[in-house]
């Protein structure tokens, strides 16, 4: 079975510019969420999805926002880039929508704003 | 919210020796699992264990519920041991928030 997948791996932007990032979880996987590491604040939650509901949000500003696709891929977008969003971005997908499951991570998208 | 402590923070050994890291966790957790950051940034499923005791080669892991801990027992040591190493929890009902700690950087030295 493959595992997560993520796109693009690696990315450049700008300040104030958008970015979208796509996350393709394990087949039959119906949660996925995303997470933010930075070397400051360490592995933090940005959201989850399960069955295209968002179940739960971070403590982030209303630049980041995401959405999960019928078949549970799932984007998340930052717009309004800033230079502290330069971070490595994960997604996790879960087989069930409870925690009592592992989660599977994918490889990231390392994202750099200049 | 719930806090997760990882130590030691920073880890040294001579390939072949063996450590143990240590998680704590503050609350009650539904899940708690154990990870390993590769160079490129993924992280690797090492354990799902939200109680009792796991081996998988030289690797073996306690949760400790009641007391609201883990370590996780590294044997042998590997250079390809190296890296970060992070326990995650998550707690409550239907969701899925894994709480992260701060992480132990490990290196194995030859």
């Amino acid at each position: 079975k493959a595992g997560v997948t993520q796109t693009p791996r690696y990315l450049i932007k700008t300040r104030g510019q958008q970015v979208t990032l796509s996350c393709s979880p394990i087949s039959g996987h119906r949660s996925v969420s995303w997470y933010q590491q930075t070397p400051g604040q360490g592995l933090q939650f940005l959201f989850e999805y399960f069955s295209e509901t968002q179940r739960n949000k971070g403590n982030f500003p209303g630049r980041f926002s995401g959405r999960q696709f019928s078949n549970s891929r799932s984007e998340m977008n930052v717009s309004t880039l800033e230079l502290g969003d330069s971070a490595l971005y994960l997604c996790a997908s879960r087989l069930s929508g409870t925690n009592y499951a592992p989660a599977s991570f994918g490889p990231g998208t390392r994202l750099t704003v200049t | 919210g719930i806090q997760v402590e990882q130590s030691p923070p920073d880890l040294i050994l001579q390939e072949g020796a063996n450590s143990t890291l240590r998680c704590n966790f503050s609350d009650s957790v539904n899940n708690l699992q154990w990870f390993h950051q590769n160079p490129w940034g993924q992280l690797i499923n090492l354990f799902y264990i939200p109680s009792g005791t796991k081996q998988n080669g030289r690797l073996s892991a306690t949760t400790v519920a009641t007391e609201r801990y883990s370590l996780l027992y590294i044997s042998s040591s590997q250079t390809t041991d190296s890296g970060v190493y992070f326990c995650a929890v998550d707690y409550g009902g239907a969701t899925n928030k894994l709480i992260f700690g701060t992480g132990t950087l490990l290196a194995v030295q030859p």
